[in-house]
Parts: C-alpha cells; sequence; structure tokens
C-alpha cells in the first residue's frame, strides 16, 4: 500500500526567503507526482505534475524535483511572499494494478509566511 | 473552461438522514474522480469513473455510499443514513484521459469541494 509523507508538518518564514518542502512515498512504483496548493476551506489547485521519468519540473518561483529510486520529492519556493501562504500537498500517482486511477495524497504541509 | 463545479458548497444534516452532492467536471473531461477529506489530513480517494463506467472503488466506501455518472459527463455521490463520521470535505476532480490508455502526463483538476456536517 502506497503511503506519502509530508515534512515539516508546518513552516513559518519571513518573507522573501527560499525554502523546500519535502515528500516521500514508500512505493517507487508511480506514472506521476503532482503538488497541489490548498487555500484554507477551498479546493485544490495543482501546482506541478511531474512524470516518473522526469527528473524535475519549473514554474515561476516554483521547482519540484523527483528521486523516483529513493522515493522523495522536494518542492522549491523562491522569494516567499505572504500570498504563498497555504497548505501544499504532494500526491502520487501508482503505475498498475488496480490503483492506476488514483491520487495517494501526503497528509500536507502548512505553510505561513509573514511580512 | 469554466472548471469543476460542486454542489452544494455546504450541507448540515443530521444523523440518519440520506445527502447527495453534485460534480460537473471540465466538459470533454472524460474522467472524473471523488475523494474525501477531513480536518487536517490530505485527501483519500473514494471512486473513479472513466465515461459512464465506474472503475475503482475505495474501501472506505462503505455500501451506504453510492456514486454514478449516468451519461458520462456530471457525477452525483449519495451517502444513505448519515453519521457523524462522515462529516468532511467531499471533493471532485476531473482530467482528460486518452482513451484506455493509462496517462502518464495528466493532471487532475479539483473543484472547490462540498462540506458536509452532519449533527
Amino acid at each position: 500500500k502506497q503511503e506519502v509523507t509530508q515534512i515539516p508538518a508546518a513552516l513559518s518564514v519571513p518573507e522573501g526567503e527560499n525554502l523546500v518542502l519535502n515528500c516521500s512515498f514508500t512505493d517507487s512504483a508511480i506514472y506521476n507526482l503532482q503538488w497541489f496548493r490548498q487555500d484554507p476551506g477551498k479546493g485544490l489547485t495543482s501546482l506541478l505534475l511531474i512524470q516518473s521519468s522526469q527528473r524535475e519540473q519549473t514554474s515561476g518561483r516554483l521547482n519540484a524535483s523527483l528521486d523516483k529510486s529513493s522515493g522523495r520529492s522536494t518542492l522549491y519556493i523562491a522569494a516567499s511572499q505572504p500570498g504563498d501562504s497555504a497548505t501544499y500537498l504532494c500526491a502520487v500517482r501508482g503505475a498498475g494494478g488496480t490503483s492506476y486511477g488514483k491520487l495517494t495524497f501526503g497528509q500536507g504541509t502548512i505553510l505561513t509566511v509573514h511580512p | 473552461d469554466t472548471g469543476v463545479s460542486q454542489d452544494p458548497r455546504h450541507k448540515i444534516t443530521k444523523r440518519g438522514q440520506n445527502v447527495t452532492f453534485r460534480c460537473d467536471p471540465i466538459s470533454e473531461h472524460n474522467r472524473l474522480y471523488w475523494y474525501r477529506q477531513t480536518l487536517g489530513q490530505g485527501p483519500e480517494f473514494l471512486t473513479y469513473f472513466q465515461n459512464e463506467a465506474q472503475l475503482e472503488k475505495s474501501r472506505l466506501l462503505s455500501d451506504r455510499f453510492s456514486a454514478e455518472r449516468p451519461k458520462g459527463s456530471f457525477s452525483t455521490l449519495e451517502i444513505q443514513r448519515t453519521e457523524q463520521g462522515d462529516s468532511a470535505m467531499y471533493l471532485c476532480a476531473s482530467s482528460l484521459g486518452a482513451g484506455t490508455r493509462l496517462p502518464y502526463q495528466e493532471t487532475q483538476y479539483f473543484g472547490p469541494g462540498t462540506r458536509l456536517l452532519v449533527l
């Protein structure tokens, strides 16, 4: 059974700092990994998707890396802003078997960026 | 695209009542997913449709839960005889999959969710 863990559970940083969020997964047989953002009481917004054959993806100030063999991904946020405050979730899509349709999520990292 | 929409956004009900939620996916998206999220946790998969066929169901989906996607467009999730433990955010997502091939570059787009409170 795939398990996804995110560290840290919460992070508070001053504006302007660069930061790294970590995600680990137990089963390396994945098709892709997605990072999402969730604002309080709202749905999820997809930030980046990394295919299993890729090492990283970049979008603006965000960079996500994937090391499938070790079961790890990191989300790097450069020059953080108060508007980045949200919960960040990573999710993996399993490969094959009966799990190919679903995403397995971590519990999230709550990020607070204070001015 | 107008995005994934869900209705209602909030639902308060008494234990034992039945509730039904609706999800309208992004038009032309053939895949539709339901997830449940409790406070402080990540979403958990409930079920998955490709067109009108329900292809996967989680063990979380007890006999009191039923989901349909009758014409391969919108979907409904019904909970019968609600219990306090059913209180959660119910999220719907959709994606465009390439026929029966397993999509390796597929983004799931999520709706705003329906927050259910069972008293």
